[in-house]
């Protein structure tokens, strides 16, 4: 079955400084791989995804990931962080089901910015 | 940002009455989606839609049905809310499969199980 784990469940990083966000999942086949951004109160935007192709993938807002299948991971990364950074974000690995794409959604990270 | 709007976005009831959250969307997209929030579980999903009277489970779709009657509305029915239904409801859509399109989320709905 498909899974995800975002082991670090909160971040706190000064305004300015580089950010990684890790991700690995569990997959038997070639993943479809996504982060989302939640700011507060509101639903999920899409930041970035991967399907295949070139494992550095550029998403919305400077963000960009890098899938390595050696390791399973999808990690996150922003060179400069942004006080407007601040939020939750979630990797997720989806999968294709017969009448939908299924996405299985890690717990989450939450990011603080210092100004 | 896409047409997508919940109804209400802030709920208090008491267990065992009945609840429906309403997802209204304005982009024509075929696929609709509903998926709970919880601490510590990310999303999860309870039930999806492929159109217009086609609907099925998803992972956590115990004491959930759903209803699409037309496109641009998925309505997500507790038949008898309990108290571990408290959660957080988000709506989502896509204009098809996931692989190739993306899958745009409501502001969410609040919801309180007395």
């Amino acid at each position: 079955a498909q899974s995800v784990t975002q082991p670090d469940i909160h971040i706190t990083v000064s305004e300015g400084a580089s950010l990684e966000l890790r991700c690995n999942y569990s997959y038997g086949a070639t993943p479809y791989l996504f982060w989302y951004v939640q700011s507060p109160g509101q639903g999920l935007q899409l930041l970035l995804k991967y399907f295949s192709g070139d494992t550095l993938v550029q998403g919305i807002k400077g963000f960009e990931a890098e899938f390595k299948r050696s390791q399973s991971s999808f990690n996150l990364r922003k060179p400069s962080v942004h006080w407007s950074d601040a939020a939750e974000y979630f990797c997720a690995v989806g999968a294709m089901e017969t009448s939908y794409d299924k996405v299985i959604f890690g717990p989450g990270t939450s990011l603080s910015v210092i100004p | 940002d896409a047409g997508i709007t919940q109804s209400p976005r802030h709920k208090v009831t008491e267990t065992g009455t009945p609840v429906t959250l309403r997802c209204h969307q304005t982009e024509n997209h075929r696929y609709m989606y509903w998926y709970r929030q919880d601490p510590g579980h990310g999303l999860r999903l309870i039930h999806y839609s492929y159109g217009v009277k086609d609907t099925d489970k998803g992972e956590v779709s115990d004491g959930y049905s759903v209803s699409r009657s037309k496109t641009e509305d998925f309505l997500l029915t507790l038949e008898s809310a309990t108290s571990s239904q408290t959660s957080v409801y988000f709506c989502a859509i896509s204009s098809g499969r996931l692989t190739t399109d993306t899958q745009y989320f409501g502001p969410g709905t609040r919801l309180t199980v007395l």
